[in-house]
């Protein structure tokens, strides 16, 4: 079973926008919806953006979510303190008998 | 609100059993899909099996299937992960999920997770 790729870190300093990628494949990104999880050090996931580009209600404006073929963006604008977390990417994939593929994650650190 | 509550976790040795329970409230349990999901210590998160409202549809990641089964109480609002012939690699929290069909499968709350530990 694969996994979705991700950089391993991506940073920025207050105010900057940050974008991390996600590349799958036809099975996955290319056929499902793709959400994005932000987990807080010590703490569990939390749903960011799901079906691509729609943000959960408390979820503020600067975190959104792209996705074109078999590939899906995270993009973070006007970046704070309080982003300082791990972001993966995920969606179900349609090979063999069927999974739920989360990707590699990515670090954010605000400098 | 939505509560996601796991329990059942601890230290097994290599090749023993474990059962993990989530109890789920603040919505209508017997509606939803639910899940497991693992993540290992420093390391990311990885899938490990689905159920559907009904315990009719079950699916399982291949390092888990024929070790671990998921089941339901829908009576109890519980989920369940029964793990047999545990191996070191299954050392992990391991975290109870709701899932939204709509959203492709994807957990959209998560409890905060029970540590399982495989060690002698």
């Amino acid at each position: 079973q694969s996994v979705l790729t991700q950089p391993p870190s991506a940073s920025g300093t207050p105010g900057q926008r940050v974008t991390i990628s996600c590349s799958g494949s036809s099975s996955n990104i290319g056929s499902n919806t793709v959400n994005w999880y932000q987990q807080l050090p010590g703490t569990a996931p939390k749903l960011l953006i799901y079906s691509n580009n729609q943000r959960p209600s408390g979820v503020p404006d600067r975190f959104s979510g792209s996705k074109s073929g078999t590939s899906a963006s995270l993009a973070i604008s006007g970046l704070q303190s309080e982003d300082e977390a791990d972001y993966y990417c995920a969606a179900w994939d349609d090979s063999l008998n069927g999974y739920y593929v989360f990707g590699t994650g990515t670090k954010v650190t605000v400098l | 609100q939505v509560q996601l509550v796991e329990s059942g976790g601890g230290l097994v040795k290599p090749g023993g059993s474990l059962r993990l329970s989530c109890a789920a409230s603040g919505f209508t349990f017997s509606d939803y899909y639910m899940s497991w999901i693992r993540q290992a210590p420093g390391k990311g998160l990885e899938w490990v099996s689905y159920i559907s409202s009904s315990g009719s549809t079950i699916y399982y990641a291949d390092s888990v299937k024929g070790r671990f089964t998921i089941s339901r109480d829908n009576a109890k609002n519980s989920l369940y992960l029964q793990m047999n012939s545990l191996r070191a690699e299954d050392t992990a929290v391991y975290y109870c999920a709701r899932v939204q069909y709509s959203y492709g499968y994807g957990p959209d709350y998560w409890g905060q997770g029970t540590l399982v530990t495989v060690s002698s």
